[in-house]
């Protein structure tokens, strides 16, 4: 069956540490994405990719790196530069091409949830 | 920047309508309606694409106002399975999909 994975579904990190999240998709999607959400707050954009390696920030990129190496995998790391990294990340692709607006819907994953101890 | 969702919470008996609005102060391409679930990811309800076209499903329709850079999602006659937090989800000219806060309704018997 075709969809998004995001792993794992919760994790722990110490202060300090590094970490990344997996998201994979078999659906041949060309943009995907990374969101945080918090109560209250929404989806909020980490980073975007429309493209094999490329990708932009988006509205709170600081502390987190990404990578596009293949079109089914969009990892994203959490540095020890994120103030505070406790949150829900979603993983979200879509079949939009690179410079297009997007027409077609976008499909989530599960999520991870990522707790700083 | 986020588009702007309202209100941020409605509650309904079962049977009654909704209104909740989405408004951006970028010009838009298309406006994404999603509902999300407690700890589950976002499902995917409709997309309206620029020239005002109004999408459906079941008894949850929308508009788009391309000039105003609004949106508006109705429930009608509201349902128990309607209860969840709606986000909009915005594309301009970036070709980034930016979403709201969000509204939670709880639709209760």
């Amino acid at each position: 069956d075709g969809g998004i994975t995001q792993s794992p579904k919760y994790l722990f990190r110490k202060e300090g540490q590094n970490v990344t999240l997996s998201c994979e998709q078999n659906l041949n999607h060309d943009a995907m994405y990374w969101y945080r959400q918090d109560p209250g707050q929404g989806l909020r954009l980490i980073y975007y990719s429309q493209i094999v390696n490329d990708f932009q920030k988006g509205d709170i990129a600081e502390g987190y790196s990404v990578s596009r190496e293949k079109k089914e995998s969009f990892p994203l790391t959490v540095t020890s530069a994120q103030k505070n990294p406790t949150a829900f990340y979603l993983c979200a692709s879509s079949k939009a091409p690179p410079g297009t607006t997007m027409n077609t819907e976008a499909f989530f994953g599960q999520g991870t949830r990522l707790t700083v101890v | 920047q986020q588009p702007v969702q309202s209100p941020q919470a409605v509650i309904l008996r079962e049977g009654e309508d909704a209104v909740i609005n989405c408004s951006s102060s970028k010009a838009l391409y298309s406006v994404h309606w999603y509902r999300q679930k407690h700890g589950e990811a976002p499902v995917f309800l409709m997309i309206l694409l620029k020239g005002g076209e109004q999408k459906g499903h079941e008894k949850i329709s929308a508009s788009f106002n391309e000039k105003k850079q609004q949106s508006s999602l109705y429930l009608t006659a509201s349902q128990l399975s309607y209860s969840g937090t709606y986000f909009c989800g915005v594309i301009s000219n970036d070709y980034k999909l930016s979403f709201g806060a969000g509204t939670t309704v709880t639709v209760r018997a």
